[in-house]
């Protein structure tokens, strides 16, 4: 059983929709990331935050607008987004401020752009 | 330039034997080098680690051996089990400490 649960499972999406994805950890982490991942390759990081404050994105286009409303939730945006955005969509989390922590991830959310 | 790279895309090995997967990378001052496994959709499950003070780390049916001279780290799973069929990536935590560079990917297949 996973401890980072993510929502939707799956979503398919027109390119003028507007829609959200979910990701809630109980791991007590202070680090929760975005990757996106394309099939046969490893994932791509996104987003970072650290205690709630984005510390790293990725150059993603606007498009992609996280949110980080509390330490164990992290939401990502959707908006107008391309049939080149179709991926899985996976959160993680880990503890930041102790060094060399893996990240622990959810099973993602399979994306398909229309 | 890949700095983490795994140069067999695909491996298989019979049920009961050892697999093997090998993992090199390009600088010698990484610190934190990791195994994940993946099924298909599913998110990358975490395996073992190993710090760069070690050689060597075992849990289980899961060995990881560090190489530092060679910049090399492999992965052994004895004896190699169906459900141990997968894609395993190998993962550098560098010292920003938030950004994993991964390697490519092996996808592993245990015949039975």
């Amino acid at each position: 059983d996973t401890e980072v649960t993510q929502t939707p499972k799956h979503l398919v999406m027109g390119m003028t929709n507007k829609k959200s994805l979910k990701c809630e950890q109980h791991m007590g982490h202070r680090a929760m990331y975005w990757y996106k991942q394309k099939a046969k390759k490893p994932p791509e990081l996104m987003f970072v935050y650290s205690y709630e404050k984005l510390s790293i994105n990725e150059s993603v286009p606007s498009r992609f607008s996280p949110e980080c409303p509390n330490s164990s939730l992290l939401n990502l945006h959707l908006h107008a987004l391309q049939p080149e955005d179709s991926a899985l969509y996976l959160c993680a989390s880990s503890q930041p401020d102790r060094a060399a922590q893996p990240q622990h991830f959810g099973d993602g959310t399979r994306l398909s752009i229309l | 330039d890949q700095q983490v790279k795994q140069n067999s895309p695909s491996l298989s090995v019979q049920e009961g034997r050892i697999s093997i997967l090998n993992c090199d990378y390009t600088n010698s001052m990484f610190d934190y080098f990791l195994w994940y496994k993946k099924y298909p959709a599913e998110g990358p499950t975490f395996l073992i680690s190993i710090s760069s003070i070690k050689d060597k780390n075992e849990d289980g049916r899961f060995t990881v051996f560090l190489n530092k001279s060679a910049k090399h780290l492999s992965l052994h799973i004895v004896p190699s089990q169906p459900g141990d069929s997968a894609v395993y990536f190998c993962a550098v935590i560098p010292d920003s400490n938030y950004q994993l560079i991964w390697g490519a990917g092996t996808k592993l297949i245990i015949k039975p």
